[in-house]
């Protein structure tokens, strides 16, 4: 079974700053994929980036940047430039690769509120 | 469709009575799932359908939920009296066989009073 933990339950910052939410995750598989999803009060849950496990390269998604540390199970996001629309909850979430890869695990999530 | 669809967007219901909760996922998606979340907490996961397989129903928390999937389309989520506890956001989302990732419907509230 997989876990995925989301060590911060609410995070602030100014617009226009960075900042870095973190994840960290268990899983005996060597194949699966990572996410970020964004989940704004309109509740639509949005992909905001992903990672393969087997690519070394952090993953980049314009002003979305993660840092992915495979051996030690850890995946941040970190978000620059801060916008007031990237007010939201922010999910991290582990899906094994492949077919019939079951279901997929959710960190309890980060509030983040950008102020301007 | 263009995306996964839910519907009754809110759902307002007396203690007791049984209700149910449909998701129409993206056309050609054989993975479908379905995700209880409460006020400003993470996902819980209820259940998973994958193809013909059998569903993993390993998240649903009492015999009061069950869910179905017809011609491995559509799926209800049927809730059987109500309690004021299974007040929450459901979510559905649907993959690909070749799972990449999931996308998500806009979820119905459910508020049990």
């Amino acid at each position: 079974a997989q876990t995925v933990t989301q060590s911060q339950p609410e995070m602030s910052v100014q617009e226009a700053e960075t900042v870095t939410l973190s994840c960290t995750y268990d899983t005996s598989e060597n194949n699966y994929y990572l996410f970020w999803y964004k989940q704004p009060p309109s509740r639509q849950m949005i992909l905001v980036i992903r990672q393969e496990a087997y690519k070394q390269q952090n993953a980049t998604e314009n002003r979305f940047s993660v840092n992915f540390q495979k051996a030690a199970k850890s995946f941040s996001l970190k978000i620059s430039d801060s916008q007031l629309g990237d007010t939201a909850m922010y999910f991290c979430a582990f899906m094994k690769r492949g077919t019939n890869a079951g279901k997929s695990t959710f960190g309890d999530g980060t509030t983040l509120t950008v102020k301007p | 469709g263009a995306g996964v669809s839910q519907s009754p967007s809110n759902k307002v219901t007396e203690k007791g009575k049984d209700v149910e909760l449909r998701c129409d996922p993206i056309s050609g998606h054989t993975a479908l799932y379905w995700y209880r979340q409460s006020l400003g907490q993470g996902l819980e996961f209820l259940i998973y359908f994958q193809g013909n397989s059998a569903p993993d129903k390993s998240g649903l928390p009492s015999d009061r939920f069950s869910a179905e999937r017809t011609g491995g389309s559509v799926s209800t989520l049927t809730i059987q009296r109500t309690q004021q506890e299974d007040s929450a956001v459901y979510l559905c989302a649907s993959t690909t066989y070749a799972v990449t990732e999931a996308f998500f419907g806009q979820g119905t509230r459910l508020t049990v009073v």
